[in-house]
């Protein structure tokens, strides 16, 4: 089975500073991580993936994650968040094959100005 | 990144009647397609992997005969909410997966369809 923890429904975070948003998971085998961003009344949006290689994995607008085999934890990271990246933002796990992602249960950041 | 299109946006329906969204790959050939349900402020809940060219799979607790799906081609899936009730009422999102491209291991979603039942 897989499963993904994301411990905080809710992160504030003033513009300019950096941020985070935590995931950890569970998964038997090599994982492949995401991360996806849903604006109000819209699809998801692909931020970035973790394969194999490299544990820092950059995505788009100016997104990072860093896997963490050992803490099993890819937390989502920007140096200067802005007004914008305000949203929802979905960890997600699975295992190599054609499988269905499971989600974590969604992060609401919220950039102050 | 590949594309997936999914229609209509929003919907409105009287209840007992029946609404049908469709998803829609329109870069890349989807032989599975995944169907979500959404509540506000909530995760999204895997209704069903529909599969081109056979029945779809339900998750447990999915009423396959209320939740019809249809996936006859390689960029069509279709997902027909029949008898709509007002406890039907939530946001739909379909997703799909480029299988023949190895190096793309992303799903790509739809933007959602937002259901209203009267």
């Amino acid at each position: 089975a897989q499963s993904v923890a994301q411990p905080e429904d809710q992160v504030n975070v003033a513009e300019g500073n950096p941020l985070t948003v935590k995931c950890t998971y569970s998964v038997s085998g090599n994982p492949y991580l995401f991360w996806y961003v849903q604006y109000p009344n819209r699809g998801l949006q692909f931020l970035l993936k973790y394969i194999t290689g490299d544990n820092l994995v950059k995505g788009s607008y100016g997104f990072e994650a860093e896997f963490n085999k050992s803490q099993t934890s890819f937390h989502l990271k920007k140096p200067s968040a802005l007004v914008s990246d305000s949203a929802l933002y979905f960890c997600a796990v699975r295992v190599p094959g054609p499988r269905q992602l499971t989600f974590g249960s969604g992060t609401q950041l919220t950039v102050l100005p | 990144g590949a594309v997936v299109s999914q229609h209509p946006s929003w919907v409105i329906c009287k209840s007992g009647t029946s609404v049908k969204i469709e998803c829609r790959s329109l870069d890349f050939q989807a032989t599975t397609m995944f169907w979500y349900r959404q509540f506000p402020k909530q995760s999204l809940m895997l209704m069903a992997t529909s599969n081109e060219g056979s029945k779809a799979t339900y998750e447990q607790g999915v009423e396959k005969d209320k939740f019809l799906i249809n996936h006859a081609s390689l960029t069509l899936s279709t997902l027909t909410v029949t008898s709509a009730h007002p406890e039907d009422s939530s946001f739909y999102i379909c997703s799909a997966r480029d299988l023949l491209r190895a190096n793309i291991i992303e799903a790509f979603f739809g933007q959602g369809t937002r259901l209203t039942v009267v």
